[in-house]
């Protein structure tokens, strides 16, 4: 059964620092994996999308790596910003399309 | 608007009744899902249809949970005989294959 966990569960930074995000798992046999931000009381937004056979995708700010053999990804952000502020969990793609989410890390930037 | 759409957004029943929720899909989107999110279990896949039909049921939690999918487009998620650990926020998404799925923004359950 696939596994995902997310390190730290929460972060607080100030504004403008650089960040860095963990996600692993514990089946390598994954399709993609997505990172997500969810704020309060809404649903899921898609950030990035790294398919199996990609290393990283990047989006403005934001970059994500994948390492499928380590069971590994990240996400950096740069120069965070008070708006950054959010939930942000990492999604594994099994077999049909199936998510398996992290429990998130909920970041929180300082003015 | 062109996103997913979820009814009722916020629902508070008696334990014991049923409920019936509602997702309306991204027009053309051929797969639909259905995830809950609860404070002791994080985010859990229930239901995944592809067309009408769903290959994948291996989420739903009980034979009191059960879904269906009618014209490739809206979906149900019926719980009957509610109980109080069916309090959480049920989200919807739907997608195209190896694409982003695209969330609704979730029923809020609560089962007094």
């Amino acid at each position: 059964k696939q596994e995902v966990t997310q390190i730290p569960a929460a972060l607080s930074v100030p504004e403008g620092e650089n960040l860095v995000l963990n996600c692993s798992f514990t089946d390598s046999a994954i399709y993609n994996l997505q990172w997500f931000r969810q704020d309060p009381g809404k649903g899921l937004t898609s950030l990035l999308l790294i398919q199996s056979s990609q290393r990283e995708q990047t989006s403005g700010r934001l970059n994500a790596s994948l390492d499928k053999s380590s069971g590994r990804s990240t996400l950096y952000i740069a120069a965070s910003q008070p708006g950054d502020s959010a939930t942000y969990l990492c999604a594994v793609t099994g077999t049909a399309s199936k998510l398996t989410f992290g429990t998130g890390t909920r970041l929180q930037v300082t003015l | 608007g062109a996103g997913v759409s979820q009814s009722p957004s916020n629902k508070v029943t008696e334990k014991g009744k049923d409920v019936e929720l509602r997702c309306d899909p991204i027009s053309g989107h051929t797969a639909l899902y259905w995830y809950r999110q609860s404070l002791g279990q994080g985010l859990e896949f229930l239901i995944y249809f592809q067309g009408n039909s769903a290959p994948d049921k291996s989420g739903l939690p009980s034979d009191r949970f059960s879904a269906e999918r009618t014209g490739g487009s809206v979906s149900t998620l019926t719980i009957q005989r509610t109980q109080q650990e069916d309090s959480a926020v049920y989200l919807c998404a739907s997608g195209t294959l190896n694409q982003p799925q695209h969330f609704g923004d979730g029923t809020r359950l609560s089962i007094l």
